[in-house]
């Protein structure tokens, strides 16, 4: 089962910031947390990830509280390309442990 | 460019058939994983390999084979034992140390 909680749906205006919530209130002290998103009928792509401080790079930004329970994607300019299922999780970082994907949020960017 | 390729986009079978799917990487990744995704779910992960002639069962590989004879390409074959074959089916590669999976475009079975 996946380690994380993500609402099922979101919807944001184009040009907005997006902020998708992920609860991962059981992660371990090794564990990062991964975001993806996928875009209808593709294969998933790699966003960003982090361990307890917070990243950025030209995709999104990651926000994760202090107690690591909790993080927070964040697209700073939602574009209609943007719209797509982003999946939140957690895994530790040795490429050895394969990554289980829940269900995600489905973001809609509406014009 | 490096990147995984999956072939082909979309296939049709009858039931009872066996089916190969084919995924390759030119990324020199050592880790390869298949998943399958159903409609509105997540991924589930079906066979997973870290190095050449070496590789793991998933949480759903009942009615899976897979084969990992060259670092590149790891096929997966779908036996007629797999009682709800029609899925997209999701192959991924990593390095076993640092870095993010990355996937191929899936291919969509249809069996009927």
């Amino acid at each position: 089962d996946a380690k994380t909680t993500q609402p099922p749906s979101m919807d944001c205006a184009e040009g907005r910031a997006a902020n998708l919530p992920c609860n991962h209130s059981t992660i371990s002290g090794n564990e990062y947390v991964y975001w993806y998103r996928q875009i209808h009928s593709q294969g998933p792509q790699y966003i960003i990830h982090g361990l307890k401080n917070n990243e950025t790079n030209e995709m999104a930004s990651l926000i994760i509280t202090e107690d690591r329970k909790s993080s927070t994607l964040i697209l700073p300019h939602a574009t209609l390309r943007d719209t797509a299922v982003y999946y939140c999780i957690v895994s530790s970082y040795s490429g050895n442990t394969p990554l289980v994907f829940g269900k995600g949020t489905r973001l809609s960017v509406i014009a | 460019d490096g990147g995984i390729t999956q072939s082909p986009k979309y296939l049709f079978r009858k039931e009872g058939q066996n089916v190969t799917l084919s995924c390759e990487q030119n990324l020199n990744h050592d880790a390869m994983y298949w998943y399958r995704q159903d409609p509105g779910q997540g991924l589930r992960l079906i066979y997973y390999s870290q190095i050449v002639n070496d590789f793991q069962k998933g949480d759903i590989a009942e009615g899976y084979s897979v084969s990992r004879e060259k670092k590149e390409s790891f096929p997966l074959t779908v036996t007629s034992a797999q009682k709800n074959p029609t899925a997209f089916y999701l192959c991924a590669s990593t390095d076993r140390f640092n870095s993010p999976l990355h996937f191929g475009n899936g291919t969509r079975l249809t069996v009927t």
